[in-house]
């Protein structure tokens, strides 16, 4: 149980254009879903913080019109990297909290983003 | 000064070694602490919680000082499959779902 799966694995873009990443918690409702961007060698920086039905909370130095997230549905949040450009280039992580997991994150397998 | 600091190693070391992390943090408020396993490109992983009063599983010991604000890992009897970056988390004072993760050491567990 508690399987969180991305889509897709891994993406590579032209600079300017945007880029869509999926997050779906795949056994469980996930009443907060949380967005993770790892550079290499670095520890995984939250980026937001998403409810269901609800706006994100970003965190601090994180562009929200640049990082969009949509939480429409209990099992579904997605990413939206828009005018990609290559210093956005990085592992995004996503992970997933469900009513009964006492309040243990489940993550995703990630989404390696590369930007040319 | 970062909330969650850890040295970044390499750990090298031989199959059967016991070897030692450490990790401090910052935030005396921090509530919750964990260790993680991140293999190279996947996700993380949790390996154990961490309690004051120390805990074990398996060859995996984890300890937790509140007044230095010190978490250690001990691995006992290294595996070569024990090869991978440790993570040390904490959870914030203000949230106990935020988690807040450390860069990592890393393991090689030589044959």
């Amino acid at each position: 149980g508690a399987v969180v799966s991305q889509h897709p694995s891994w993406v590579i873009c032209k600079s300017g254009t945007s880029v869509k990443i999926e997050c779906r918690s795949l056994d469980f409702q996930a009443t907060t879903m949380f967005w993770y961007r790892q550079f290499p060698k670095q520890s995984l920086m939250l980026m937001a913080t998403s409810n269901e039905g609800s706006k994100a909370t970003y965190e601090q130095g994180v562009e929200k019109d640049k990082f969009l997230i949509n939480h429409a549905s209990l099992t579904l949040s997605t990413l939206t990297v828009t005018s990609a450009h290559p210093e956005d280039s990085s592992f995004y992580i996503c992970s997933a909290v469900g009513r009964s997991s006492y309040n243990e994150q489940f993550f995703g397998p990630g989404t390696r983003l590369t930007v040319l | 000064r970062k909330e969650v600091e850890q040295d970044p190693g390499p750990f090298n070391v031989p199959e059967g070694a016991t070897v030692a992390f450490n990790c401090t943090y910052s935030n005396s408020a921090s509530q919750s602490f964990f260790w993680y396993r991140q293999d190279c490109r996947k996700e993380p992983k949790l390996l154990m919680s961490v309690y004051s009063s120390g805990n074990e599983d398996g060859r995996f010991t984890a300890q937790l000082n509140r007044a230095s604000q010190y978490i250690s890992l001990l691995i006992r009897d290294s595996k070569l499959s024990d090869s991978a970056t440790y993570l040390c988390v904490v959870t914030p004072g203000d949230s106990s779902y935020k988690l807040i993760f450390g860069s990592g050491t890393r393991l090689l567990v030589r044959p």
